[in-house]
């Protein structure tokens, strides 16, 4: 039972390079989330999809787009790298948008020089 | 906006003591979840215990439990006969459970990191 899976695990961007992490999840869950985590900061959200078909800015979504390309992935894309994202990037699952834990991918550590 | 506050950046415990660590948060709304979060040097999230809002009893789960404070908008964390793989950033997390509120996820706090002692 693989959960949430995140590709890459690393990735090493100059800055104004465009890259998409991929993220999918196996368990039938609707909802689907993004999130940062920096030094001193906690996890930010980024975008989140509630169900299929729907997407939502979050705290911190500008440089990020996102698409929900069907129930299982969500992908999220950085058209244009800058070093201020260099940071920690989480892939969440739901299932629903109510009263249900979050399910974590194992993150992606994006370096941006 | 609901914003969660973790005021110990850092907590340090002896092997097998006991550890509180604390969480507070400010929401108008009156029904919600709180989660603990831990995740260990891996980068893992594991969800390690949950509450939801309109339950007075404690959760509890093994050595994990937590003391819910609803009026004082509290949620600590205590981690008995802590042990070497308890070692991690612990995570207080709040979600709205108002219709449509809890659509965007949950809200972190930014984090304790607790080390176990030998």
């Amino acid at each position: 039972n693989a959960g949430v899976t995140q590709t890459p695990k690393f990735q090493v961007l100059k800055t104004g390079q465009s890259m998409t992490l991929q993220c999918a999840q196996d368990m039938n869950h609707n909802s689907m989330y993004w999130y940062r985590q920096d030094p001193g900061m906690g996890l930010r959200l980024i975008y989140y999809s509630a169900s299929e078909g729907t997407t939502d800015k979050g705290e911190v979504p500008n440089g990020y787009n996102v698409s929900r390309l069907n129930k299982r992935e969500f992908s999220l894309r950085l058209e244009s790298a800058a070093p201020s994202q260099t940071s920690v990037y989480f892939c969440a699952s739901s299932l629903d948008s109510l009263r249900s834990p979050l399910h974590f991918g194992n993150g992606t550590r994006l370096t941006v020089t | 906006a609901q914003t969660v506050t973790q005021s110990q950046p850092e907590m340090s415990v002896q092997e097998a003591e006991t550890v509180t660590l604390s969480c507070t948060y400010d929401t108008s709304e009156s029904d919600y979840y709180l989660f603990w979060y831990k995740q260990p040097p891996s980068r893992q999230m594991i969800l390690v215990i949950r509450q939801e809002a309109y339950k007075q009893q404690n959760a509890t789960e093994n050595r994990f439990s937590v003391n819910f404070q609803k009026a004082a908008k509290s949620f600590s964390l205590k981690i008995s006969d802590s042990q070497l793989g308890d070692a991690a950033m612990y995570f207080c997390a709040y979600r709205s459970a108002a219709p449509g509120g809890g659509a965007d996820g949950l809200t972190f706090g930014k984090g304790t990191h607790l080390i176990i002692q030998p």
